[in-house]
Formats: structure tokens, C-alpha cells, sequence
């Protein structure tokens, strides 16, 4: 499979834990994307890499988020002390020009 | 920063043509794409325009016009198939692809 790729896909958890996320991009694809979706709505920018440089956070990106992309490969999304307010859909997606390549995001619930 | 705004819903019927009108605010413009969501899946790719023009790729076609901020999504001979949402970004140099909320299109038959 060449296709960009997360894990997990879905994801319960109970308010106040950690939970970590990782995306797995397409081969040479030296950017990658992490946003996160709620119904209805569109992607809404987390944060982005270029190799393993952390370029840009938004600043709607709390201190309970971090993201890393150690050697330019995989990324990993940590959200700590989950609140109700995290849930949603997080999707990764990857470039090495104009078009995003996405995967099939990591459902996150939090009771 | 960036302001997209796009019509929250539209409805159509197969066969017909409809256009999803997408205008954008931003500084350092670097290409404005257009991507299909279906309920519960990821978005994937449609089109990409950088220049002014209109761009076609089968039933598809986008439109941007850089000095009035606009773009629009054409959407020819419609199946029931192209219900879905559709989601209108904007590229701003040496930074992220930034979303609008996206329209949901209904078609009926």
C-alpha cells in the first residue's frame, strides 16, 4: 500500500488521558499535514513538517498538543489530559508538490 | 491569516450542472485546490488552479480568478454518486493548505 496510512482508526478514550496518534506518509513525500475535522465542518490546520522540521502550529493548537516527526518519516500527534472538546476526526495527509495526499484519519472519542 | 467562504449546502439533480462558488482573503496565494469528501471518508484530491483560467478535468472544472479573490467548482452531468462534500483550500506560500468549512451537495433524482 503507497497510500498515506494512520493508527489507529478509531480511538475511545476517557477524559484526562493521554493518547497518541501516528501517521505513516507516502514514501519521499518530505511535508505532512496534521489537521483535525468535526461534522460539518472542513479540515481545520494543526500543524505541518517539512522533513522533520516542524514549520507551523496553529494557534488554536493547545499546550496539551505536540506533534513530532523524528528522521522525516512517520509523525506522531500526542494529545494529553484529553478533554470532551478533543473529540473529532484527526487526518494526516502528505505532499511532495501541489496535491495533499490524505489518510483515512483516527476517529477520537473522548467520555 | 486567511478567510474562505464557501455556501454551506446545495442541492441538484442528475444530470444537471451546478457550481459551488469558493471566494478567498490571504496573502502570498500559492494555488487554490479543490477536494471531494465523502461522509466518513477522507478528502481526496479534484483540481488545482494557480493561474487564472479554467482548468477541465472531465465532469469537473475549476475556475480561478487571482485579482477578484474567486474560484468555482463546476460539476457537469451530475450522478448520485457526486453527493458529497466539497471542500474549497487555499495554499499560502511557504505555509499550510488552509480549508474553507466545505459545501454539501445533495443530488437527488
Amino acid at each position: 500500500d503507497t497510500g498515506v496510512s494512520q493508527d489507529p482508526r478509531h480511538k475511545i478514550t476517557k477524559r484526562g488521558q493521554n493518547v497518541t496518534f501516528r501517521c505513516d506518509p507516502i514514501s519521499e513525500h518530505n511535508r505532512l499535514y496534521w489537521y483535525r475535522q468535526t461534522l460539518g465542518q472542513g479540515p481545520e490546520f494543526l500543524t505541518y513538517f517539512q522533513n522533520e522540521a516542524q514549520l507551523e502550529k496553529s494557534r488554536l493548537l493547545s499546550d496539551r498538543f505536540s506533534a513530532e516527526r523524528p528522521k522525516g518519516s512517520f509523525s506522531t500527534l500526542e494529545i494529553q489530559r484529553t478533554e470532551q472538546g478533543d473529540s473529532a476526526m484527526y487526518l494526516c495527509a502528505s505532499t511532495a508538490g501541489p496535491e495533499a495526499f490524505f489518510g483515512q484519519g483516527t476517529r477520537l472519542t473522548v467520555v | 491569516g486567511q478567510n474562505i467562504d464557501q455556501p454551506t449546502e446545495m442541492t441538484a439533480t442528475e444530470g444537471a450542472i451546478v457550481q459551488i462558488n469558493c471566494t478567498y482573503q490571504t496573502s502570498g496565494f500559492n494555488g487554490l485546490f479543490w477536494y471531494q469528501q465523502h461522509a466518513g471518508e477522507a478528502p481526496t484530491f479534484l483540481s488545482y488552479n494557480v493561474l487564472d483560467g479554467l482548468e477541465e478535468k472531465g465532469r469537473f472544472s475549476s475556475f480561478l480568478s487571482r485579482s477578484k479573490g474567486y474560484s468555482y467548482l463546476l460539476l457537469k452531468e451530475l450522478q448520485m454518486k457526486d453527493s458529497a462534500s466539497y471542500l474549497c483550500a487555499v495554499n499560502q506560500a511557504g505555509t499550510a493548505l488552509i480549508f474553507g468549512k466545505g459545501t454539501t451537495l445533495s443530488v437527488s433524482s
